[in-house]
């Protein structure tokens, strides 16, 4: 079936460091991304997004990348800190609903 | 600008009781969407409100059912609980239909015994 789904469960990265979250999608006709993040306790919080008509955004120290020959889309989040601990989620708008995937729980290492 | 809420945050309930939830969304916010989150299925969609109307519903049996009022606030109900419907459900505001940018509330958990 079609589902939006990331590649690792958990990452680990050292303070400081880039940290690169992937996912992969199946449904060519997905048209909007979405990245979420989700602190323990807490309902997911919109990062940033990005239309299929773009290639790459640009937030805060934090960058997506869309790549749709292959179907994956990754967060990119530069000089990681401790407050950026919490579960990834890449999801995607799919008639009219937010589809979401698995999400990546991000550890960072002193 | 206050977020969304939800209430209540916690609920224990035994099987084959109704539950019913609650979400205020933010002021202004016209489009109420409702999520559940099990650490098996991850975020599902459930369905979305949009001025009173149920514009869009996934993939959950009709035990699950919600509503809207005039004054945006949503409400959900699930009739019939069962075991697997233990879960932390979610509610999301935004400004239209099918809202791209959408806000969540914390969340309400829900336990049934």
């Amino acid at each position: 079936g079609e589902s939006v789904g990331l590649h690792l469960p958990t990452l680990s990265v050292q303070e400081g460091d880039n940290s690169i979250i992937n996912c992969a999608y199946s449904n060519s006709a997905s048209d909007y991304f979405i990245w979420y993040k989700q602190e323990s306790g807490k309902g997911p919080q919109f990062i940033i997004d990005i239309r299929s008509n773009m290639d790459k955004r640009q937030g805060q120290r934090v960058t997506v990348l869309l790549n749709k020959t292959v179907k994956h889309l990754s967060l990119q989040i530069a000089a990681t800190q401790p407050g950026d601990s919490a579960v990834y989620f890449c999801a995607e708008n799919r008639d009219d609903k937010i589809i979401f995937g698995k999400g990546t729980r991000l550890h960072i290492l002193p | 600008k206050a977020g969304v809420t939800q209430t209540p945050r916690y609920l224990i309930k035994t099987r084959g009781q109704q539950v019913t939830l609650s979400c205020s969304p933010i002021s202004g916010h016209r489009s109420v969407s409702w999520y559940q989150q099990t650490p098996g299925q991850g975020l599902q969609f459930l369905f979305e409100y949009f001025s009173e109307t149920q514009r869009n519903k996934g993939n959950f049996p009709g035990r699950f059912s919600g509503r809207q009022f005039s004054n945006s606030r949503s409400e959900m109900n699930v009739s019939t609980l069962e075991l697997g419907d233990s879960a932390l459900y979610l509610c999301a505001s935004g400004t239209g239909w099918g809202s791209y940018e959408q806000y969540f509330g914390p969340g309400t958990r829900l336990t049934v015994t």
